[in-house]
């Protein structure tokens, strides 16, 4: 059972490279998340997906897209990555109920 | 908007209880959740209560919600070197058709041998 996958764990992108971190989760969840954690700032909200087909910008969207390519699937693109986009990401997805669930996060390094 | 707020840090000796507090921003919020994170980890779930229970406890975890303060505390009973950790509070506020999951900043745990 592997819950909610990430894909690269770790990266590193020169200033003005574009990326596209991948998630899947097998969990049959209809939302799913993506977060950035740094130090002092917990984790902050990017964008999520109640659904397939549907997304909303979170509390820090700026410099991100997503695409709910289907069910399973949550991606994180950054066209023009800058130094400030340095964090660790997570993706998490969540049912009807209660539960939510983190992959294992993907630490990114903008030089 | 505002912050789910947490104490940073806390230290207790070995064998000792760990309480770590919370207070939460949205009294609409159903679901209230306690993350632990070890360093370089993840965010794993430990508990979490819905907002019609006073008390949940699961085997070392008690988790208390009072309502009316918006407060929920998570208490270690018996604490081993194991559970020292980042621990982090996190409301599921409703909106736009889905479920946000807001966090606190995290609790730092240190337990001293």
């Amino acid at each position: 059972n592997a819950g909610v996958t990430q894909t690269p764990k770790f990266q590193v992108l020169k200033t003005g490279q574009s990326m596209t971190l991948q998630c899947a989760q097998d969990m049959n969840h209809n939302s799913m998340y993506w977060y950035r954690q740094d130090p002092g700032m917990g984790l902050r909200l990017i964008y999520y997906s109640a659904s397939e087909g549907t997304t909303d910008k979170g509390e820090v969207p700026n410099g991100y897209n997503v695409s709910r390519l289907n069910k399973r699937e949550f991606s994180l693109r950054l066209e023009s990555a800058a130094p400030s986009q340095t964090s660790v990401y997570f993706c998490a997805s969540s049912g009807h109920f209660a539960e939510a669930f983190f992959g294992q996060g993907t630490r990114l390094t903008v030089v | 908007g505002e912050d789910v707020e947490q104490s940073l840090f806390l230290s207790v000796r070995e064998g000792d209880s760990s309480v770590i507090n919370c207070t939460y921003t949205d009294s609409s919020s159903t679901y209230l959740y306690w993350y632990k994170q070890e360093p370089g980890a993840g965010l794993q779930l430990l508990t979490y209560i819905f907002s019609n229970m006073d008390m949940k406890q699961d085997q070392r975890l008690t988790v208390l919600l009072n309502k009316k303060d918006k407060h929920l505390s998570l208490r270690i009973a018996d604490t081993q070197t194991g559970d020292s950790a980042i621990y982090f509070c996190a409301e599921r506020r409703p909106g736009a058709g889905s479920y946000q999951l807001t966090f606190g900043k995290g609790t730092k745990l240190s337990v001293i041998p």
